[in-house]
């Protein structure tokens, strides 16, 4: 079965520092994808990054890279200059392509950021 | 141009009663997904149609019925609503079910059961 956990209920972070945020995985799949999605008080859910099993260099895009561990199943988001826009819940899932993969988003219980002017 | 839409956006209601919530995609999108997030923020996948055809059903009650016309929308229809119905249902959709592709949400249909 696969299993994503986010130990970090909720963090701060100053405006324009780093932050990352924290994400172990759990899968018996050799192939399967890593996403990272933020969901703002207004309540939609923003994809922001992919991490593909086999990719070799890490994903980024703009302020947001992924930093895949995977030998320790891992794949913390790396939020650099943090913006007070960045105030948000932050969910890691993954998605298997395992002989029964069907697409399914599994979610972590997400991480709450708030921004500190 | 919404890529994915979803009515309404809220829905109060008795327990007992029988409700839809529809899902629009314009993405050209083979996947359709409904995911429950319930008060603790946990999402969870419902079910997930591929080209019109049920892919997952992940043991929810069947009062929830999924229904796809045509593969730009899924509705889900709610019989019986009780008050643990109460939740936000998003809608998702993406390429396919490969799991390289990500998905892409709806804003959200908040449920409220009395």
């Amino acid at each position: 079965a696969q299993k994503i956990t986010q130990t970090q209920p909720g963090m701060f972070v100053q405006e324009k520092e780093a932050v990352t945020l924290d994400c172990t995985y759990d899968t018996s799949d050799q192939s399967y994808g890593l996403f990272w999605y933020k969901q703002p008080s207004s309540g939609e859910m923003i994809f922001l990054i992919y991490q593909g099993s086999y990719d070799e260099q890490n994903a980024t895009e703009g302020r947001y890279s992924l930093n895949f561990q995977k030998a320790r199943k891992s794949a913390n988001l790396v939020i650099s200059a943090s913006q007070l826009g960045d105030s948000a819940m932050y969910f890691c899932a993954m998605s298997g392509l395992g002989s029964s993969n069907t697409g399914k988003l599994i979610f972590g219980q997400g991480t709450t950021l708030q921004v500190k002017p | 141009d919404t890529a994915v839409s979803q009515t309404p956006k809220y829905l109060v209601t008795q327990m007992g009663n029988d409700k839809s919530i529809k899902c629009e995609q314009n993405l050209g999108h083979d996947t359709m997904y409904w995911y429950k997030q319930d008060s603790k923020k946990f999402l969870k996948i419902m079910f997930s149609y591929n080209n019109k055809e049920l892919i997952i059903n992940e043991t929810v009650p069947n009062r929830f019925s999924p229904k796809s016309p045509d593969k730009a929308h899924l509705n889900l229809h709610i019989n019986s609503l009780e008050l643990g119905d109460s939740a936000v249902y998003f809608c998702a959709s993406s390429f396919d079910y490969s799991s390289y592709n990500e998905q892409f949400f709806g804003p959200g249909t908040r449920l409220t059961v009395l």
